[in-house]
């Protein structure tokens, strides 16, 4: 069962434009995580956010935690190169299981 | 900061062998180890959790017979990947976890069975 759905999957985009990448779950969660991927490597972690309503930005990525902590959204404005990846949203209900990760979106920017 | 260390980063091995996967925390102490499989274009998949000292709990359709866990350490884990198959070949990635509850990862190790 997939606890968290993630989407778009695949997003290709030029440069300069703007991106949002949804994540979706039925439950609710006690934090969320945005993550990104390069290939070969581990997850980065990006924010965590944990308060219902909550928007926190880094740079050009703006967070957002859904009022029912049920929901977030990841917003890229002017996209670069750069950003390129995957990108993974991954929550955790409760304290004692590990983190539950969404099926993640492939990002590339064009130049 | 946290700093995770897998062992090795990559291997190659023929099918029938096993091999073995180390995790080391290196600046803290992790009280629980996630491992987490992820194969091409796919999102991480966890495979098991381990507390220290504790026999690991499996998820579903992971067989812990063929997957063995030790969490002998609060900075050291490892998989053992037995008798690997050409299916076994994926990127295996340890998550330990400190008791604030924050989940870091390892770079990762890049399992092909030939």
């Amino acid at each position: 069962t997939q606890l968290l759905e993630q989407s778009p999957q695949f997003l290709s985009i030029q440069e300069g434009e703007n991106l949002t990448v949804y994540c979706n779950s039925s439950s609710v969660f006690s934090s969320l995580q945005w993550y990104r991927q390069e290939p070969g490597e581990g997850p980065v972690l990006l924010v965590t956010v944990v308060t219902g309503g909550e928007v926190k930005k880094l740079k050009r990525l703006t967070f957002q935690f859904g009022d029912a902590r049920k929901d977030s959204s990841l917003h890229i404005t002017a996209a670069q190169p750069g950003d390129t990846g995957l990108y993974l949203c991954a929550g955790l209900v409760g304290g004692a299981d590990g983190l539950t990760f969404g099926k993640g979106t492939h990002l590339i920017i064009q130049p | 900061g946290a700093v995770v260390s897998q062992h090795p980063s990559w291997v190659i091995c023929k099918s029938g062998t096993s091999v073995k996967i180390e995790c080391r925390s290196l600046d803290f102490q992790a009280t629980t180890m996630f491992w987490y499989r992820q194969f091409p274009k796919q999102s991480l998949m966890l495979m098991a959790t381990s507390n220290e000292g504790s026999k690991a709990t499996y998820e579903q359709g992971v067989e812990k017979d063929k997957f063995l866990i030790n969490h002998a350490s609060l900075t050291l884990s490892t998989l053992t990947v037995t008798s690997a198959h050409p299916e076994d070949s994926s990127f295996y990635i340890c998550s330990p976890r400190r008791r604030s509850y924050e989940q870091f990862f390892g770079p990762g190790t890049r399992l092909t069975v030939l």
